[in-house]
């Protein structure tokens, strides 16, 4: 079966801009997480959902939102981009509800903010 | 807070020697813990998790809780072990902390 898809792979946006990245989660799969991963500060957490409800929410400023339809597919908002919003945004999904179970993770959007 | 601490961010050992890569945390209460890695122009991909207490690829891994540890071993080290290895701790929030990670590099 297919894997975690993530769309675009790449991006180059202008500071102040927003941008909307898209991931399909492996199907039946009902948790949806978003990770940035740079190498300065490594993976952080962003945010994560469970049938179209946001249950986490990593410490990252109000200008990073995200949405679960009910088909399970995420997207995550960066709005008024900064340069150091540059980075490898990650999506990973899971079957359970739980964490036990680990995520798989998709390739990621490289975003460049320039 | 939750965190999880790799103290090496490079390893090298020769092809055949034992490896143990390294994983500390600090989570008051009963931490679910993992092992990810991640090989080169690869996706980050699941190794290990400590509730299922198996071996993959012949690393295992054991969680010491008097330690508050999760280091992850490998009696003989094989080339294509060669990669970033990330520790990761969930809460019960299903929230996931990762470590910044160990790059291991494996000389033949």
């Amino acid at each position: 079966k297919a894997g975690v898809t993530q769309t675009p792979r790449y991006l180059i946006k202008t500071r102040g801009q927003q941008v909307t990245l898209s991931c399909s989660p492996i199907s039946g799969h009902r948790s949806v997480s978003w990770y940035q991963q740079t190498p300065g500060q490594g993976l952080q957490f962003l945010f994560e959902y469970f049938s179209e409800t946001q249950r986490n929410k990593g410490n990252f400023p109000g200008r990073f939102s995200g949405r679960q339809f009910s088909n399970s597919r995420s997207e995550m908002n960066v709005s008024t981009l900064e340069l150091g919003d540059s980075a490898l945004y990650l999506c990973a999904s899971s079957l359970r509800q739980d964490s036990n179970y680990g995520y798989t993770f998709g390739s990621g959007t490289r975003l460049t903010v320039v | 807070a939750q965190r999880v601490t790799q103290p090496e961010k490079l390893l090298s050992v020769f092809k055949g020697a034992p490896v143990e890569l390294k994983c500390n945390y600090s989570y008051s209460g009963s931490p679910e813990l993992f092992w990810y890695v991640q090989y080169s122009r690869q996706r980050l991909q699941l190794l290990l998790r400590h509730i299922s207490r198996e071996s993959i690829k012949g690393f295992t891994a054991d969680l010491n809780k008097g330690e508050t540890s999760f280091h992850l071993k490998k009696p003989f080290a094989q080339e294509e072990d060669s990669a970033m290895y990330y520790c990761a701790l969930s809460d019960t929030g299903n929230q996931f902390y990762f470590g910044t990670g160990t790059s291991l590099t494996v000389i033949p």
